[in-house]
């Protein structure tokens, strides 16, 4: 089975600016979480879609929104983008019946805001 | 709250000697743990994880990891270190409060195995 997918890997933009990423979960994956990673917070949860809904959200403002499609693909937005949104995005897949299943991460989107 | 704990920012150890990187948590109810690693510039890759049952848990690449519940810790071990396994370790429990998939994680460890 092919992993998990997340397009595009690397990103630059500016202050001010918003950016779409996107992620293809593993195939029969219904769930999809986001989480982001920096040096200083370490790996933070944003929120998870199941069944093109959002099940769970992190402690992220407004401008950090996202949405699932009817094939499991996800995108995640974030608008009115500051300096401190640099990160490494990662997306993880799971099948989600249960709450003991595996989360797979994909390789990431490193967002760089100038 | 919930929360994990991976008191070694860095672990150091020589290619063959058995490793350590330690993991403590504490978590309402029962825990679901996870181990997690990282190599530069790649996402997450999931070792093992503890549900229930035996408290040694056998993942891949040779990795296990010890529950002890009184102590609340999840150590990840291997008997034998190698240069390849030098990388970014992460241990994570499933947030109860969060739903199914929401993970808290530690702040990494980095394991450098020397030559």
């Amino acid at each position: 089975k092919a992993g998990v997918t997340q397009t595009p890997r690397y990103l630059i933009k500016t202050r001010g600016q918003q950016v779409t990423l996107s992620c293809s979960p593993i195939s029969g994956h219904r769930s999809v979480s986001w989480y982001q990673q920096t040096p200083g917070q370490g790996l933070q949860f944003l929120f998870e879609y199941f069944s093109e809904t959002q099940r769970n959200k992190g402690n992220f403002p407004g401008r950090f929104s996202g949405r699932q499609f009817s094939n499991s693909r996800s995108e995640m937005n974030v608008s009115t983008l500051e300096l401190g949104d640099s990160a490494l995005y990662l997306c993880a897949s799971s099948s989600a019946l249960s709450g003991t299943d595996t989360q797979y991460f994909g390789p990431g989107t490193r967002l760089t805001v100038l | 709250a919930q929360s994990v704990a991976q008191p070694e920012d860095q672990v150091n150890v020589a290619e063959g000697n058995p490793l350590t990187v330690k993991c403590t948590y504490s978590v309402s109810g029962n825990p679901y743990l996870f181990w997690y690693v990282q190599y530069p510039n790649r996402g997450l890759q999931f070792l093992l994880k503890y549900i229930t049952g035996d408290n040694l848990v056998k993942g891949s690449y040779g990795f296990e990891a010890e529950f002890n519940k009184s102590q609340t810790s999840f150590h990840l071990k291997k008997p034998s270190a190698l240069v390849s396994d030098s990388a970014l370790y992460f241990c994570a429990v499933r947030d109860p409060s969060g739903g199914y998939n929401k993970l808290i994680f530690g702040a990494g460890t980095r394991l450098a195995v020397h030559p």
